[in-house]
């Protein structure tokens, strides 16, 4: 299995200021053919199921704020909220496709309010 | 767009199988991969499998002895079984969509959920 590891587990960031999430992968998730680097990210409110933010690392998925970016390649990954709003209160998580045997998911951060 | 909606049990005893079903809307059940994946309270996703239309399944290795994903293209429904459950399967169950290019096996559609408990 690809093991995923996100990074911290848990932070609080002051409004309008910048929050960031690693995400690190036991194994390459860049397919050199392509170029291509086989990894998501989502946000998951209370309550409410996980929803799809950015993929192939650093694609924005249609109606996701510009403040949301995704970076990196190979093993190390980022996502940043670049001017934290009340909405973006919620966990998120990195999920890798590069190996669908099986598909996995980083454990989670959880962004808060400070 | 896409619309997913999770229908079953929301309890079942321990030793039996869950079984579940995810009704598609608003999409043609052929055009996706269709996916089981869920979450124990206040945990993280694990992802459970997939089927296609066609039939084709891919199923986590971790759970592959006890699971099958089906799929009803008439209905446009699928299905989840899992067998000889126990208190660790008791998680919130989300079926999923994602269409496939290059590999692209993240997740665009998810339904809202349902929780499964399981019981001694």
């Amino acid at each position: 299995d690809i093991v995923m590891t996100q990074s911290p587990d848990s932070l609080a960031v002051s409004l309008g200021e910048r929050a960031t999430i690693n995400c690190k992968s036991s194994q390459t998730v860049l397919y050199s053919p392509n170029n291509k680097n086989y990894l998501a990210w989502y946000q998951q409110k209370p309550g409410q199921p996980p929803k799809l933010l950015i993929y192939w690392a650093s694609t924005r998925q249609s109606g996701v704020p510009g403040r949301f970016s995704g970076s990196g390649s190979g093993t190390d990954f980022t996502l940043t909220i670049s001017s934290l709003q009340a909405e973006d209160v919620a966990v998120y998580y990195c999920q890798q496709y590069y190996s669908t045997l099986p598909l996995t998911f980083g454990g989670g951060t959880k962004v808060e309010i400070k | 767009q896409v619309q997913l909606q999770e229908s079953g049990p929301g309890l079942v005893k321990a030793s039996e199988t869950l079984s579940l079903t995810c009704t598609v809307s608003g999409g043609s059940i052929s055009s996706y991969y269709w996916s089981w994946i869920r979450q124990p309270p206040g945990k993280g996703l694990e992802w459970i499998g997939y089927i296609y239309y066609s039939g084709t399944t891919n199923y986590n290795p971790s759970l592959k002895s006890r699971v099958t994903i089906s799929v009803d293209t008439s209905k446009t429904q699928f299905s989840l079984k899992l067998s000889s459950v126990t208190a660790a399967d008791t998680a919130v169950y989300y079926c999923a969509g994602n269409i496939v290019v290059a590999g692209s096996y993240y997740f665009d559609y998810w339904g809202p959920g349902t929780l499964v408990t399981v019981s001694s």
